[in-house]
């Protein structure tokens, strides 16, 4: 199975920041790479799909790079509605993996 | 506007069968597309169980192939989850959720827990 590592596993940060999200794979997944927004009780929601490209809907704070291992989640600039965990997910091969997550925190 | 609901029994009994149904709206599942099954344990991360095609053809994670079973009713337009010899590490919330062809989960039904316990 492919691992995958999210850093930090938790973070605080205040409205405007700006915040970073790493994610790292056991080993290449090209751009196999999604994340997804959680909020308490509630079903994950799709951002980021082929590690840069924004789900339909999607504010444009959000953005992904990366490919290979080494992946990055950027909000530009953090809004209320945003502190939540956070999930990348593998979808080069099965069985598709998620990494711990990351919560972002209100500072 | 596609949309996903669980259902199934909120308690199981150890040793017993776990068995979710999703019903999905919006969109005919036998249009295409996969749909799968992902859970939660309380507090913790997210676990992909399996997914299934319209015409039944299903893949499954490893780690839990030999209890797990998915099962699709296209005249029903729902899908099932069928988790056997379950234990409390079983206890989840259930989510189902359609499967992109890229292998990604883009719309998702709001969960349901399951405990399991005597």
């Amino acid at each position: 199975d492919i691992q995958m590592t999210q850093s930090p596993s938790s973070l605080s940060a205040s409205v405007g920041d700006r915040v970073t999200i790493t994610c790292r794979a056991s080993q290449s997944i090209s751009n196999n790479l999604n994340w997804y927004q959680q909020k308490p009780g509630k079903a994950p929601k799709l951002l980021i799909y082929a590690a840069s490209s924004l789900q339909s809907g999607v504010p444009s704070r959000f953005s992904g790079s990366g490919s290979g291992t080494d992946f990055t989640l950027t909000i530009s600039s953090l809004r209320p509605e945003d502190f939540a965990t956070y999930y990348c997910q593998q979808s080069y091969s099965s069985p598709y993996t998620f990494g711990q997550g990351t919560k972002v925190q209100i500072k | 506007q596609v949309q996903l609901q669980e259902s199934g029994p909120g308690l199981v009994k150890p040793s017993e069968t776990l068995s979710l149904t999703c019903a999905v709206s919006g969109y005919s599942i036998s249009s295409g597309y996969y749909w799968g099954w992902i859970r939660q344990p309380p507090g913790k991360g997210l676990e992909w169980i399996g997914s299934i095609y319209y015409t039944g053809s299903a893949y499954y994670n490893p780690s839990l192939k030999s209890r797990v079973t998915i099962s699709v009713d296209t005249s029903r337009n729902h899908f099932s989850l069928h988790l056997s010899s379950v234990t409390a590490a079983d206890t989840a919330v259930y989510y189902c959720a359609r499967v992109t062809g890229s292998y990604n989960f883009d719309y998702w039904g709001q969960g349901t827990l399951v405990t399991v316990s005597s």
